[in-house]
């Protein structure tokens, strides 16, 4: 149990485009999702949490208008770069909680990333 | 004082051999300390743990060892097998009562070669 998905796996666009990701939690309802980037050879740095129906917060340096993210349900959580450009390239990777009072709340399931890269 | 420290950054260990990475905080409100596993270009999965309440604790070959009063924790891997080859994470989180978001704090990750 507690899958988490992401869609596309891979993607490669022109500079200047927008970039949607999906997140979704397949058999589990998740109150928090986060988002994260890595580059290679480095560990993950969170760049945003999001609890559905609300807006998310971003960690500091994270330009909001550039990763727009929404979480409009339980189960599904996107984000949206805007206008990528080659330094957009990187890994990112979302990961889930579940919905509190569903069990155990502490461990956050990850997805198996999606890697970005910008032309 | 929200940096989890971890190493060596890389460590190679021969088949059969025992693995063992070290991590050491400083903020005491971190009650939850998990280690994940990664395998180049997938996401990161959770392989063991522990609270603070004990010192111990085993999953097959995966032990952790956590060391309250120096703020520690250590990942051990008993008979290292080649699949075992993936990049190490330990990680922390807040308390509920510490009022914060309770993100995962990190470490650097520990690339992890076993040698056949």
């Amino acid at each position: 149990g507690a899958v988490v998905s992401q869609h596309p796996s891979r993607v490669i666009c022109k500079s200047g485009t927008s970039v949607k990701i999906e997140c979704r939690s397949l058999d589990f309802q998740a109150t928090t999702m986060f988002w994260y980037r890595q580059f290679p050879k480095q560990s993950l740095m969170l760049m945003a949490t999001s609890n559905e129906g609300s807006k998310a917060t971003y960690e500091q340096g994270v330009e909001k208008d550039k990763f727009l993210i929404n979480h409009a349900s339980l189960t599904l959580s996107t984000l949206t770069v805007t206008s990528a450009h080659p330094e957009d390239s990187s890994f990112y990777i979302c990961s889930a909680k579940l919905l509190l009072g569903t069990g155990p709340t502490d461990t956050q399931y990850f997805g198996p990333g999606t890697r970005l890269t910008v032309l | 004082q929200q940096q989890v420290k971890q190493s060596p950054q890389s460590l190679i260990v021969q088949k059969g051999g025992i693995s063992i990475i070290n991590c050491a905080y400083e903020n005491t409100a971190f009650d939850y300390f998990p280690w994940y596993q990664q395998f180049p270009g997938k996401g990161p999965a959770l392989l063991i743990a522990i609270r603070p309440d004990v010192s111990e604790k085993k999953e097959g070959r995966f032990t952790i060892s956590f060391n309250k009063s120096a703020k520690q924790f250590s990942l051990h891997i008993m008979d290292s097998q080649p699949g075992d080859s993936a990049t190490y994470f330990c990680a922390a989180q807040p308390s509920i009562s510490s009022g914060s978001a309770r993100q995962l704090t990190f470490g650097s990750g520990t690339q992890l070669t076993v040698l056949p």
